[in-house]
């Protein structure tokens, strides 16, 4: 069964670096997403990208974060200078039809950890 | 504020007996609605969704009941396995074409 694959799936920083997290939506999906889980707490939504652009985002998505999707397989987020409260679990998404009618597949995601 | 919420965040269950948890949404305008159960070190796994246009839909061992007229969702697992332990959200689209929000999860813990 065709999966959402994230790279890595931990990654250790030091305050105010920049970090990437990397994934590969399945193959035939249109829609991307990216989402993040503080221990413990819900799934939060980040942001939605189609058609090479960013379609909605939320508060958490601030100047400090970016998407991009490089080529035609991998799909990133950049967080530009990370703070000690970026640390989450980052979920990527990937949707064959727009999230809000279809299910959206999840990744394992990136264990982010500032120090 | 909050959208999506749950009424319990622990849930325990007999092995082998049927689980009902719940959920309830705020936003009207919601209509799609998906369960995912998260295992631990794991991302979200899709179960099962359902569109405001019915008030019930089954799978496999799931079925899934939404009542519009006070909001509230939720999810029947029957005769609950070992491997049904995990954290279950509920999400709403809030009418949106672009995006899922989650609901804060409940914890299913099967007792042998």
């Amino acid at each position: 069964e065709p999966e959402v694959t994230q790279t890595p799936s931990h990654q250790v920083t030091q305050m105010g670096q920049e970090v990437i997290l990397r994934c590969v939506p399945i193959s035939n999906h249109l829609y991307f997403y990216w989402y993040r889980q503080i221990l413990g707490q819900k799934v939060e939504f980040l942001v939605s990208f189609y058609n090479n652009e960013i379609s909605e985002k939320s508060e958490i998505f601030d100047d400090q974060f970016s998407v991009e999707r490089p080529d035609g397989s991998n799909f990133t987020l950049k967080i530009r200078s990370t703070k000690l409260e970026d640390s989450a679990m980052y979920f990527c998404a990937s949707s064959e039809g727009s999230g809000g009618s279809e299910k959206l597949f999840f990744g394992s995601g990136t264990q982010l950890s500032v120090l | 504020g909050e959208s999506v919420g749950l009424h319990l965040p622990t849930l325990s269950v007999q092995e082998g007996d049927n689980s009902i948890i719940n959920c309830a949404y705020s936003n009207s305008a919601s209509d799609y609605f998906i369960w995912y159960k998260q295992e631990s070190g794991k991302g979200p796994q899709f179960i099962i969704d359902i569109r405001s246009n019915m008030d019930k839909r089954q799978g496999q061992r799931v079925t899934v009941l939404l009542n519009k007229t006070v909001k509230h969702l939720s999810l029947q697992i029957a005769a609950t396995q070992p491997g049904d332990s995990a954290v279950y959200f509920c999400a709403e689209n809030g009418n949106r074409d672009d995006k899922i929000i989650f609901g804060k999860g409940t914890r299913l813990h099967i007792l042998p």
